[in-house]
This record gives structure tokens, C-alpha cells and sequence, in this order.
């Protein structure tokens, strides 16, 4: 069973351009998660992709995008990067949508530095 | 508005001891899940163990268990027989409904830096 993957693994841009970090659930896993955890803090929820549509939104401006395919692999899509944007952005799968005990298994993140 | 709250930024524990983290949250729901996470420094968060609230038995994983108090709102991990391997950051966690069908969702308290020494 292969687990959540993340690309790159590390990324460094300039302010203003855009990003776009890509995840690999785990097989079976058709809910994928995007958090950013800044430096020292915990993580913050992004929004969440179920079959390909967005499925709930966290406290993100729209210039946070997503995508998920049919193969529930997902993007997150980052335009206009601002320095506060640098942190650790982590990728989680879950199989199933409507039970709240549904583990998320996360991937090792992809660490975004914004100069 | 679910919040998670962490109030030891750091703790340490000598090698074979017991630490216990703390966790409080609060939540207007009666039946939800609480969650410990671990991240060590290869950033992998993993799922340490996982407690439901309308159980009253405190979840326990190995050397990993909680106590769980519903009223209190409170929800400390503890870790007996410390290993090195332990050393990571600790993040509590509760799952909420950030709008959509499903949950899975999850708010996370601010971490704990645990540090277990030889």
C-alpha cells in the first residue's frame, strides 16, 4: 500500500509569482486535505477535495486554489505569493466522507519559502 | 467555533519516564473525535491515537493513553516507558465541519515540542 506523496519537496520563489504543489493520496482514498503549518505552529486547514469538488473551505484567500483529478490525486495552486505564505503545506487523505473518525494519513509536506 | 489549546510549548522527560501532555478544546457538539498527532522531524505527521467522546473509557495505544474529561473539556496524553524515538512535536486535534458533506476536517492546537533524553 503506497502512502501519501508529496512533490516537490522543497520550493523556493519570489514574491508575486505562482505555485503549484502537487499530492498523491493513498490508494483507496478519495478525500484529500490541504493544511499550511507555518514555522513552529500548528497546521491550518486549507480546503478539502471529495470527488473532484471542493468540499468545505478554511479561513483562505481565493488566491488559494485546488484541484482534485479523477484518480484523487490533487493540487494546491498558490497565485500572487506574499512572503506570509512561506510555511510547510501538508497533504491528507481519507477514505470516506461522513464518518468524523475517518483517519487522515498525511503526506511529508512540501516546505514553500517565498523571498 | 472549535479551539484547541496547548499551553506547554516545550517539555522534556529522561529516557523510561512518563510525561503527560495537556490539551483543553472547547465545542459546542456532545459526540466528536479528539486526536493526538506526532510529527518528528521528518515533518510525517502521524496519528498516535484517537479518542471518541461518547465513550467514557480513555483510549489507550500501546504506551500511549489519554484521559479523557468530557466536562473538563480536557483531553491530556500521556506516554509511559519514554523512548528516544518519541522526540517529535505533539499536536492535538479535533475535527470540525468547515461547510461540504463530509468532516475530516481538522483543527490543531499549537504543538508541544516533547524532547526525551538518553
Amino acid at each position: 500500500e503506497t502512502g501519501v506523496t508529496q512533490s516537490p519537496t522543497h520550493l523556493i520563489k519570489t514574491r508575486g509569482q505562482q505555485v503549484t504543489l502537487r499530492c498523491s493520496s493513498q490508494s483507496g482514498h478519495n478525500t484529500v486535505s490541504w493544511y499550511q503549518q507555518a514555522l513552529g505552529q500548528g497546521p491550518q486547514f486549507i480546503f478539502q477535495y471529495y470527488r473532484e469538488e471542493e468540499n468545505g473551505r478554511g479561513n483562505f484567500p481565493p488566491r488559494f486554489s485546488g484541484l482534485q483529478f479523477p484518480n484523487y490525486s490533487s493540487e494546491l495552486n498558490v497565485n500572487a505569493l506574499e512572503l506570509d505564505d512561506s510555511a510547510l503545506y501538508l497533504c491528507a487523505s481519507a477514505a470516506g466522507t461522513t464518518q468524523v473518525r475517518n483517519e487522515q494519513f498525511f503526506g511529508p509536506g512540501t516546505r514553500l519559502t517565498v523571498l | 467555533a472549535q479551539t484547541v489549546t496547548q499551553s506547554q510549548p516545550e517539555m522534556s522527560v529522561q529516557e523510561a519516564e512518563t510525561v503527560t501532555l495537556s490539551c483543553t478544546y472547547d465545542t459546542s457538539e456532545n459526540n466528536y473525535y479528539l486526536f493526538w498527532y506526532k510529527q518528528p522531524p521528518s515533518r510525517q505527521m502521524i496519528l498516535v491515537i484517537r479518542q471518541e467522546a461518547y465513550k467514557q473509557q480513555n483510549a489507550t495505544e500501546n504506551r500511549f493513553s489519554v484521559n479523557f474529561q468530557k466536562a473538563a473539556k480536557s483531553f491530556s496524553l500521556k506516554i509511559s516507558d519514554s523512548q528516544l524515538g518519541d522526540t517529535a512535536m505533539y499536536f492535538c486535534a479535533f475535527p470540525f465541519n468547515a461547510g461540504g458533506t463530509s468532516y475530516g476536517k481538522l483543527t490543531f492546537g499549537q504543538g508541544t515540542i516533547l524532547t526525551v533524553h538518553p
